[in-house]
């Protein structure tokens, strides 16, 4: 069976501060995908990044970036200066494969406020 | 890309009436489709999901029960609402495992 951990349930922080949302996983299956979302107050849920279990780069988008490492099954968000349109509901999820349909297990979200 | 349209937006119904939520998938053929509940608290959770026109999986059991009468045509249903069932519906589809996962923008069900 497959977990994903998001301890924080709250973080509130002063625009333009850096923030880091947690991630850890637990799954058995060796190939896996994990994805972050964004869910803004009107309730859709934003595609943000997918990355496989096959690649452990790092990667940064703007003012995004997520940090992969398998040694401690985690796969953290950082949002650099902090915006209010930033804040949101995370959600970290999991994925792996099932056949051709997706078994996708998602975090309990962190709600993030950046207050201005 | 792809277009997930869901309606409707907001929903109130009486507990013992039927429910029909509808999702539609525009931009791409064949998807995998998926029926998700976010409860209050957050926690999203999987309802249904089919790879195919008339193929629905189901991961919990309850009184919802989902069709998929055309490729990119996703429904909803029950028969009798409980009040247990309010919550924020969202209709999801990929390409499969390879592929992101998109969200419509969800139904807001309050059951009365």
């Amino acid at each position: 069976a497959q977990k994903v951990t998001q301890a924080q349930t709250e973080i509130s922080v002063v625009e333009k501060e850096d923030v880091t949302l947690d991630c850890v996983y637990e799954t058995r299956d060796t190939t896996y995908y994990l994805f972050w979302y964004k869910q803004p107050p009107s309730g859709e849920l934003v595609f943000l990044i997918r990355r496989n279990s096959f690649d452990e780069q790092n990667e940064i988008s703007g003012r995004y970036s997520w940090n992969f490492q398998k040694s401690t099954s985690s796969f953290n968000f950082t949002i650099t200066a902090s915006q209010v349109v930033d804040s949101a509901v995370y959600f970290c999820a999991l994925s792996v494969h099932t056949g051709s349909a997706r078994q996708l297990t998602f975090g309990s979200g962190t709600q993030l406020t950046v207050l201005p | 890309s792809q277009t997930i349209h869901q309606w409707p937006a907001t929903l109130v119904q009486p507990v013992g009436s039927p429910l029909s939520l509808e999702c539609t998938v525009e931009g791409t053929s064949n998807p995998n489709l998926y029926w998700y509940r976010q409860a209050a608290g957050r926690g999203l959770q999987l309802l249904f999901y089919s790879v195919g026109i008339g193929q629905i999986s189901s991961e919990v059991p309850q009184n919802l029960s989902a069709s998929r009468p055309q490729d990119r045509q996703f429904i909803l249903s029950s028969k009798k609402l409980l009040l247990s069932d309010s919550g924020f519906y969202l209709c999801a589809s990929d390409r499969g495992t390879d592929s992101p996962l998109h969200f419509g923008n969800g139904t807001r069900l309050t059951v009365t």
